[in-house]
């Protein structure tokens, strides 16, 4: 069981288009953060919400955690070549030591 | 300030055999935690360690057991390989045991179980 659904899995876009990756949970989440991942690395957080309904700019970046605590959305503006990646959203459950992770968005801009 | 370094890079191994793979966490983190990274999908929790503790378990069989050392270290085992162990293997270290305390990740072990 899927803990947290992240959607699309895939996405292909042309450079200067914007676009919105989802991550979604029936369950509340005390914390969520956003990775990013390329190929034969680890992944690298870019941020962490904490409070319902936060959102959290990192340039072209726009994080924003749901007011309930269940899902959250990442939308990029003018997407670039060197935003291709894994977008890997995870979530961590009150009481719980472990990040839940979604299964990851694999975004890939065109130039 | 070296990051988290995991060894080896790449192991091939065959079914039925053990593998240590090994994690010296960033400067300055205490806590460990292990990833299983299947092809295409998202990682999942295996444990952490705290104090040279096991303080958290995902859902993995005994077969997966570790090892935190005094000067922070782990080492991930695994016993008796199946050919669905094949995946990366991510060590992520961070300061304590909170849930929203920032990961930082190796570059993972690619593991081959032929």
């Amino acid at each position: 069981t899927q803990l947290l659904e992240q959607s699309p899995q895939f996405l292909s876009i042309q450079e200067g288009e914007n676009l919105t990756v989802y991550c979604n949970s029936s369950s509340v989440f005390s914390s969520l953060q956003w990775y990013r991942q390329e190929p034969g690395e680890g992944p690298v957080l870019l941020v962490t919400v904490v409070t319902g309904g936060e959102v959290k700019k990192l340039k072209r970046l726009t994080f924003q955690f749901g007011d309930a605590r269940k899902d959250s959305s990442l939308h990029i503006t003018a997407a670039q070549p060197g935003d291709t990646g894994l977008y890997l959203c995870a979530g961590s459950i009150q009481g719980a030591q472990k990040l839940v992770f979604g299964q990851g968005t694999r975004l890939t801009i065109n130039p | 300030d070296a990051g988290v370094t995991q060894s080896p890079t790449h192991l091939i191994k065959t079914r039925g055999q053990q593998v240590t793979l090994r994690c010296s966490p960033k400067s300055g983190h205490d806590t460990v935690s292990w990833y299983q990274q299947a092809l295409g999908q998202g990682p999942q929790f295996i444990f952490q360690y705290y104090e040279e503790e096991e303080r958290q378990r995902g859902n993995f069989p005994d077969r997966f057991s570790g090892h935190q050392f005094p000067n922070y270290s782990s080492e991930l085992n695994v016993n008796a390989l199946l050919l669905g162990d094949s995946a990366l293997y991510l060590c992520a270290s961070s300061i304590g045991r909170r849930g929203y305390s920032p990961l930082h990740f190796g570059n993972g072990t690619r593991l081959t179980v032929t």
